[in-house]
């Protein structure tokens, strides 16, 4: 079965750099979401949308923005990259706002130096 | 917002053991209880979930129970294998417009041959 498709799956940047991520939900899925995973700590919602628009906000830093497009894909913009954003990045994707079950994504691995 | 509490941090258990991974959270509103299994490298895999109307549920050698007047949702895994070790992850959703998952900090099973 088709899952989550999230790119590029490592990125290095340096600091007070730019990072875009790139997320694809499973086909048929209209709600995604991005969270991010520090080192040893649990995933932590950023951001979802529902049908192109924003649906709900977590802990996103003002220098992130995220968006998603007509075809479903989601990407996520970071601007003036800090040490400390160096963290696993996954977009999940759902079925419906209806819908609980969300299905990650391999994840992007993004590194500031 | 939601508080999930996830315990015990690791967990080692031998081959055909069974592991029981025990979860509590604040928010009486959260209806949905969802858990991951996270190898190392890899995007949170959904195992198994139960919902605030269904006391228990189980898919073959996984079950997941919960307790809504205490507020604590457990992972049951029977006959464990090598292939289980991972780090599993509780979360919780509410029913409102968003659909975010707070997580619990995870547990690290390690099934011994």
């Amino acid at each position: 079965a088709a899952g989550v498709i999230q790119s590029p799956r490592h990125l290095i940047k340096e600091k007070r750099e730019t990072a875009t991520l790139k997320c694809y939900p499973i086909p048929r899925h209209d709600t995604v979401y991005w969270y991010q995973q520090g080192p040893g700590q649990d995933p932590q919602f950023l951001i979802s949308f529902y049908e192109k628009m924003q649906s709900d906000k977590g802990s996103i830093p003002d220098r992130f923005s995220a968006q998603q497009f007509s075809d479903y894909h989601s990407e996520l913009n970071m601007s003036s990259l800090e040490l400390g954003d160096s963290a696993l990045y996954f977009c999940a994707s759902s079925q419906g706002r209806g819908t609980y079950e969300q299905y990650f994504g391999p994840g992007t691995r993004l590194t500031v130096t | 917002g939601e508080n999930v509490e996830q315990h015990p941090s690791t967990l080692s258990v031998q081959e055909g053991d069974s592991a029981v991974i025990k979860c509590t959270y604040s928010d009486s509103a959260s209806n949905y209880f969802p858990w991951y299994k996270q190898e190392l490298g890899k995007g949170p895999q959904l195992i198994i979930d139960i919902r605030s109307n269904v006391g228990e549920k189980k898919d073959q050698r996984i079950a997941v129970t919960l307790n809504k007047t205490a507020k604590h949702f457990s992972l049951h895994i029977t006959e464990t294998q090598p292939e289980d070790s991972a780090v599993y992850f509780c979360a919780a959703s509410t029913s409102g417009s968003a659909r975010q998952l707070t997580f619990g900090s995870g547990t690290q099973l390690t099934v011994l041959p």
